[in-house]
């Protein structure tokens, strides 16, 4: 799992209420990502982060916005969650833009 | 836009058989691919990678050919073991977008004894 942790594991929550999750790495990777993996459409990126403070949308970035404030901690926020928000969420890093992605366990979140 | 797709959706094999897991991939520019294996309630696992200067590449009982003509990616398992089941994704990196790998639906391989 190349030292990748994310936080918490599952999670149910109401439409309209804010979500963080958290993702956690031990490997001072310089880059990492946040997906959702939805039945039909496999992983797709919604944020990434190139250092400490630099982050970048993804391909399905709406309604979520990331943060940075240090190397090994990326976090993703949904302002207002709504039902379509209702996914598998997976935390990524590398060492640099070329190197291979390693992923972490994944966080079940459903939306009411 | 660009997008990564797979053949087949389901693959069943026979324990001790040879298993092969196409891949088709839509930017002729992509010049890097991975694939991952993902069992149920876990992340994405790197099985092997291949960059657009090779048609092949080996691993421990894996095998990764890619076709640039036809845009055609394929893992080969061979002797494929129960502990093989998972889902396999092949993903892509267009040119320029290290960045941002762009992911297949998946194949679920389902080995029986």
């Amino acid at each position: 799992d190349a030292g990748i942790t994310q936080s918490p594991r599952h999670k149910v929550t109401e439409t309209g209420t804010p979500v963080t999750l958290r993702c956690h790495q031990t490997e001072n990777h310089r880059y990492m990502y946040w997906y959702r993996q939805d039945p039909g459409h496999g992983l797709r990126l919604i944020h990434y982060s190139y250092g400490v403070k630099d982050t970048d949308k993804g391909e399905v970035s709406d309604g979520y916005s990331v943060s940075r404030s240090k190397t090994e901690d990326f976090l993703l926020t949904l302002e207002s969650a709504t039902s379509s928000q209702t996914s598998v969420y997976f935390c990524a890093a590398s060492g640099s833009a070329g190197e291979t992605q390693y992923f972490g366990p994944g966080t079940r979140l459903l939306v009411l | 836009g660009e997008s990564v797709g797979l053949h087949l959706p389901t693959l069943s094999v026979q324990e001790g058989d040879n298993s092969i897991i196409n891949c088709a991939y839509s930017n002729s520019a992509s010049d890097y691919f991975i694939w991952y294996k993902q069992e149920s309630g876990k992340g994405p696992q790197f099985i092997i990678d291949i960059r657009s200067n090779m048609d092949k590449r080996q691993g421990q009982r894996v095998t990764v050919l890619l076709n640039k003509t036809v845009k055609h990616l394929s893992l080969q398992i061979a002797a494929t073991q129960p502990g093989d089941s998972a889902v396999y994704f092949c993903a892509e990196t267009p040119p320029g977008g290290y960045n941002k790998l762009i992911f297949g639906a998946g194949t679920r391989l389902a080995v029986h004894p």
